[in-house]
């Protein structure tokens, strides 16, 4: 089955410690996307990668930080220098661009502590 | 300001009925807009794109107007398991513009 998956589904940290997050797809799609939702909230863009080896700030990049090697994987690090790391965070992945819209995975609820 | 803004809702509605929700957006460079369903505790849902021209999907249809610049989504004889949070976007470039969402609640 295609499909993005993420994991774990929940994770729990301590204060100061790096975090990271796997994001896989199976796809073939270009583009890969971070979003951080805060309860009541919309998504908020935090890294996106439209191709291998490059990627984009968004929003709120300030204390995360990615890479792409591979087309299949985006992984993002919560670092201790984001102050309000504690939220669900979900991957995505499109073709190419912004006009076919974006496939999510089951996202990551990061708690921490 | 955002840039893609809906009512909060929540939607409270019997099964059977008819609902529409709304949403506007500002950047008039906009290109591509869309619908997302997002249950409890979910990853959101592509649901439909939205074409100037209106499309329709079983129950649903949406439509956009670029002179005033919102969406529309209607999904008729509402089912138990519509219930859900309904997400208005927007797509300049590679950036997708999402809003808070529009809380769905269809009772029995």
């Amino acid at each position: 089955d295609g499909g993005i998956t993420q994991s774990p589904k929940y994770l729990f940290r301590k204060e100061g410690q790096n975090v990271t997050l796997s994001c896989e797809q199976n796809l073939n799609h270009d583009a890969m996307y971070w979003y951080r939702q805060d309860p009541g909230q919309g998504l908020r863009l935090i890294y996106y990668s439209q191709i291998v080896n490059d990627f984009q700030k968004g929003d709120i990049a300030e204390g995360y930080s990615v890479s792409r090697e591979k087309k299949e994987s985006f992984p993002l690090t919560v670092t201790s220098a984001q102050k309000n790391p504690t939220a669900f965070y979900l991957c995505a992945s499109s073709p190419t661009g912004g006009d076919y819209g974006q496939y999510f995975g089951p996202g990551t609820r990061l708690t921490v502590t | 300001r955002k840039e893609v803004e809906q009512d909060p809702g929540p939607f409270n509605v019997p099964e059977g009925a008819t609902v529409a929700f709304n949403c506007t957006y500002s950047n008039s460079a906009s290109q591509s807009f869309f619908w997302y369903r997002q249950d409890c505790r979910k990853e959101p849902k592509l649901l439909m794109s939205v074409y100037s021209s209106g499309n329709e999907d079983g129950r649903f249809t949406a439509q956009l107007n670029r002179a005033s610049q919102y969406i529309s989504l209607l999904i008729r004889d509402s089912k138990l398991s519509d219930s859900a949070t309904y997400l208005c976007v927007g797509s300049s470039g590679y950036a997708l513009n999402f809003g808070k969402g529009t809380s769905l609640l269809v009772t029995p």
